[in-house]
């Protein structure tokens, strides 16, 4: 079983729809999660870390259930710029070594 | 912000030649460097994380002899992949992280390795 398991995509949504990523974690000594967003060919970029409280950021929220180790990103209103391929993370400590899941592909349509 | 500049970015060599990649933390001391291999279509795996002035840990599979790495200094971090072969192909990526990033994670602009 993989350390860290995302929904399989590609998710091809319309402009201004929500769209919910999900995402399971296997090691109850996780201690630190995030979410990246990886453009094409490009390095990946920190979106927003998740907190237990669940936090949110413009159309962005995040939350995190520790009890089921699950983890969500809902968009809301997407826009064309939000196509990219997004990557939940996990970590175990405070600058230790991060896990990556396999990421989901996001593409929004006009 | 952090940053940090990985060279070069992209590299195409023959087969059975070395090349090296550098990662360097321009304004903070990276006191530990990730090193990590993307395949397409695939996740970031983690080869390998190395500490300032120490030997660095190997995941599980990844060859400690083929892919060198050395990080001899608060700044500058180097993979070395000895003896290249097609397979090897794949995108590369630092992470540093240290105090000046309050152990946030700056990454790398990545290098595409192409042996042919």
């Amino acid at each position: 079983r993989k350390e860290v398991e995302q929904d399989p995509g590609p998710f091809n949504v319309p402009e201004g729809a929500t769209v919910a990523f999900n995402c399971t974690y296997s090691n109850s000594a996780s201690q630190s999660f995030f979410w990246y967003r990886q453009d094409c060919r490009k390095e990946p970029k920190l979106l927003m870390s998740v907190y237990s409280s669940g936090n949110e950021d413009g159309r962005f929220t995040a939350q995190l259930n520790r009890a089921s180790q699950y983890i969500s990103l809902l968009i809301r209103d997407s826009k064309l710029s939000d196509s990219a391929t997004y990557l939940c993370v996990v970590g175990y400590n405070q600058g230790g070594k991060l896990i990556f899941g396999q990421g989901t592909e996001l593409s929004v349509k006009p | 912000g952090a940053v940090v500049s990985q060279h070069p970015s992209w590299v195409i060599c023959k087969s059975g030649t070395s090349v090296k990649i550098e990662c360097r933390s321009l304004d903070f001391q990276a006191t530990t460097m990730f090193w990590y291999r993307q395949f397409p279509k695939q996740s970031l795996m983690l080869m390998a994380t190395s500490n300032e002035g120490s030997k660095a840990t190997y995941e599980q599979g990844v060859e400690k002899d083929k892919f060198l790495i050395n990080h001899a200094s608060l700044t500058l971090s180097t993979l070395t992949v000895t003896s290249a072969h097609p397979e090897d192909s794949s995108f590369y990526i630092c992470s540093a992280t240290g105090q000046g990033t309050n152990y946030g994670y700056t990454f790398g602009s990545g290098t595409r390795l192409t042996v042919v």
